[in-house]
C-alpha cells in the first residue's frame, strides 16, 4: 500500500505570496491528483494527472512532480484559495489513497 | 448537470447496521465506476469502497472489509453502501463519488454517527 505524506500540515500565506504544497509517496507513482475542500463543503477536483487543472480552477494554480515527489503551487495567493488541499493516488486494481491534507490559511 | 445526492445517514448504536443511498443524475450511470469516501469529524479523507460498472467487482480497504458492502442498481441510477457491525470510528460524513481516473464528481455528503 502506498502512503502519501503531505507537507506542511498547515500554513499561512499573505495575499500575493507564492505557495507550494508537497505530497511524497512511499513508492514511485505515475501521477497525482489534488482536491480542494472548504469548511462545510464537499471536496472539489482541483488538479488531475499531476498538472492538469480541473474546470474552473484559476491558472495561478499549477501542479508538477514525478516519481515519489509531487507539488501543488499557487502563484499570487488570493483569499479565496484558503482551503484544505488533499493529494490522492490510485493503485491497481481499484485502491485509492489520500494524503492527510494541508490546511492553507490567509494572513 | 451531474448530481449525486446521498441519503440514509443518522445516529446508530455500535454494532447495528445502516444503509446509505446515492441517487445519480445527469450522466449515464452504468458507464462509470462509483465509490464511497468518508471523512471523520475534523479529519482527512478516507476511501471506503469502489464498485465496477456492472457491479461484479468491488474493492474495500481493510478498515471496512467484511463489514461494508457497496452495490448499485443501474436501472435506478443508484449506489448503495450497506454498513454492518458499525463502530464508533465509522462516525463520519460519507460521500458518494463518481470515478473517472479520479473522483471527478462528489455528492454533498451524509452524516453517520455511531454512538450509544
Amino acid at each position: 500500500e502506498i502512503v502519501l505524506t503531505q507537507s506542511p500540515t498547515t500554513m499561512t500565506a499573505s495575499p500575493g505570496e507564492k505557495v507550494t504544497i508537497t505530497c511524497r509517496a512511499s513508492s514511485s507513482v505515475s501521477y497525482m491528483h489534488w482536491y480542494q475542500q472548504k469548511p462545510g463543503a464537499s471536496p472539489k477536483p482541483w488538479i488531475y494527472e499531476t498538472s492538469k487543472l480541473a474546470s474552473g480552477v484559476p491558472d495561478r494554480f499549477s501542479g508538477s512532480g514525478s516519481g515519489t515527489s509531487y507539488s501543488l503551487t499557487i502563484n499570487n495567493m488570493e483569499a479565496e484559495d484558503a482551503a484544505t488541499y488533499y493529494c490522492q493516488q490510485w493503485n491497481y486494481p481499484s485502491i485509492f489513497t489520500f494524503g492527510s491534507g494541508t490546511k492553507l490559511e490567509i494572513k | 448537470e451531474v448530481q449525486l445526492v446521498e441519503s440514509g445517514g443518522g445516529l446508530v448504536q455500535p454494532g447495528r447496521s445502516l444503509k446509505l443511498s446515492c441517487a445519480a443524475s445527469g450522466f449515464t450511470f452504468s458507464n462509470y465506476y462509483m465509490a464511497w469516501v468518508r471523512q471523520a469529524p475534523k479529519k482527512g479523507l478516507e476511501w471506503v469502497a469502489t464498485i465496477s460498472t456492472s457491479g461484479s467487482r468491488t474493492y474495500y480497504p481493510d478498515s471496512v472489509k467484511g463489514r461494508f458492502t457497496i452495490s448499485r442498481d443501474n436501472a435506478k441510477s443508484s449506489l448503495y453502501l450497506q454498513m454492518n457491525s458499525l463502530k464508533s470510528e465509522d462516525t463520519a460524513t460519507y460521500y458518494c463519488a463518481r470515478l473517472w481516473e479520479r473522483f471527478d464528481y462528489w455528492g454533498q455528503g451524509v452524516m453517520v454517527t455511531v454512538s450509544s
